[in-house]
């Protein structure tokens, strides 16, 4: 079974400064996808963004980047200049493939709070 | 709104209630999840369900019987909870096979059990 680790319950940050969130996890599986969820005090679960296990570029969407290092199994989130309303809890997450009859299960990690000073 | 809607965002009851928890997609996905989550524990799977068919239960006690009547409407019904069983409840959806996707999650119900 895969499992997702997120060793930083809590981090804290400046405002415009940056901030990296760590993640590792376990897995025989040699394809699969890597996803970092934000879940602001609003509860909703709000996908910030994601790697594909078979892509050795690491994704970026605007201030978000992460460092993905498979052999390591590790998939680290980068957030640069940040902001205010970055404060929130982040939650890494694993999914197998699915295909077939497979519905490709979702494994999170515990969450890491993160708290922006202005 | 992110497509998924979970009824309603709050819900208090007693140990001895019946009440049931919704959630709706027009997503056009096919798998439909609950989830569990609790104050300083990760999310926990309770139940997932593949084209209205319930396809896991993690081992979830049988106060909780979940009804996916059809590929859009997901429910949770609640019968002689625990007070251990105050949580967030998250739904979520996804397209089955498309596992680059990622889920597509509600707001969750608050449930406190008095």
């Amino acid at each position: 079974a895969q499992t997702v680790t997120q060793s930083q319950p809590e981090m804290s940050v400046q405002e415009a400064e940056t901030v990296t969130l760590s993640c590792t996890y376990d897995t025989s599986e040699s394809d699969y996808y890597l996803f970092w969820y934000k879940q602001p005090p609003s509860r909703q679960m709000i996908l910030v963004i994601r790697q594909e296990a078979y892509k050795q570029q690491n994704a970026t969407e605007n201030r978000f980047s992460v460092n993905f290092q498979k052999a390591a199994k590790s998939f680290s989130l980068k957030i640069s200049d940040s902001q205010l309303g970055d404060a929130a809890m982040y939650f890494c997450a694993y999914r197998s493939p699915g295909g077939g009859t497979s519905y490709g299960k979702l494994t999170f990690g515990q969450g890491t709070i993160l708290t922006v000073h202005p | 709104e992110t497509g998924v809607t979970q009824t309603p965002r709050h819900l208090v009851m007693g140990m001895t209630n019946k009440k049931s928890l919704k959630c709706e997609q027009h997503l056009g996905h096919n798998a439909m999840y609950w989830y569990k989550q609790s104050a300083k524990k990760p999310l926990e799977l309770m139940f997932v369900y593949n084209f209205k068919e319930q396809t896991e239960n993690n081992s979830v006690p049988s106060r909780f019987s979940p009804e996916c009547p059809n590929s859009s409407h997901l429910f949770l019904h609640l019968h002689t909870l625990q007070p251990e069983d105050s949580a967030l409840y998250l739904c979520a959806s996804s397209r089955k096979g498309t596992g680059g996707t990622g889920y597509t999650f509600g707001s969750g119900t608050r449930l406190t059990v008095v």
